[in-house]
């Protein structure tokens, strides 16, 4: 039981790159979550997906496409990567069930820097 | 709006003391969640404890408490007999009444704990 998986861990782009951050849970949760991290902002919420087949933006959607690809991967993606989209990213998933309803788990983060 | 507020940004205390990390929440729902993460330095998002909004006694878990009060909109984490692993970054988040929608997170507190 992996939990939530994130590739790369690590990346480094170059402006107007284009790249795709992988996401993928295997706890069978409908809803899934983009954040990002940045010093001093905590994790604000970029894109997610309720349930399967349905996404909605967030806090900071600018520059940014998500695809929820099956009830288990959630994939962001960079069309033109822009300096200001360097930081820590996160995916988490939750549920409803359980005492601690919608308790999010987080995969390790990919840090992505664009020079 | 909704809304978490960490006003410490960086707390000091010795081993073998208690410290209480601060934080504070806005919303107009009558349901909701809260939670508090510690962030290692390794950076990896670690859940310690949640606090459902219509449970009558304040969580804990383990040296980790947390002090709820309702009226004043506070969600207080009190680690007991801190020790030098928990230096850490904690954040405060909030679930709002809503199936699939992202935690709200606050600022963070960096804590460090010294011998």
């Amino acid at each position: 039981n992996a939990g939530v998986t994130q590739t790369p861990k690590f990346q480094v782009l170059k402006t107007g790159q284009s790249m795709t951050l992988q996401c993928a849970q295997d706890m069978n949760h409908n809803s899934m979550y983009w954040y990002r991290q940045d010093p001093g902002m905590g994790l604000r919420l970029i894109y997610y997906s309720a349930s399967e087949g349905t996404t909605d933006k967030g806090e900071v959607p600018n520059g940014y496409n998500v695809s929820r690809l099956n009830k288990r991967e959630f994939s962001l993606r960079l069309e033109s990567a822009a300096p200001s989209q360097t930081s820590v990213y996160f995916c988490a998933s939750s549920d409803r069930r359980g005492v601690r309803s919608y308790e999010q788990y987080f995969g390790p983060g990919t840090r992505l820097t664009v020079t | 709006a909704q809304k978490i507020t960490q006003t410490q940004p960086g707390m000091f205390v010795q081993e073998k003391e208690a410290v209480t990390l601060d934080c504070t929440y806005d919303t107009s729902d009558p349901s909701y969640g809260l939670f508090w993460y510690k962030q290692p330095s390794s950076g990896e998002m670690i859940f310690l404890i949640y606090q459902g909004s219509y449970d009558q006694q304040n969580a804990t878990e383990g040296r980790y408490s947390l002090n709820f009060q309702k009226a004043r909109k506070s969600a207080n984490l009190v680690i007991s007999a801190s020790q030098l692993g928990d230096s850490a970054m904690y954040f405060c988040a909030m679930r709002p009444n809503q199936a699939g929608t992202a935690l709200i997170f606050g600022k963070g507190t960096t804590l460090s704990v010294s011998s």
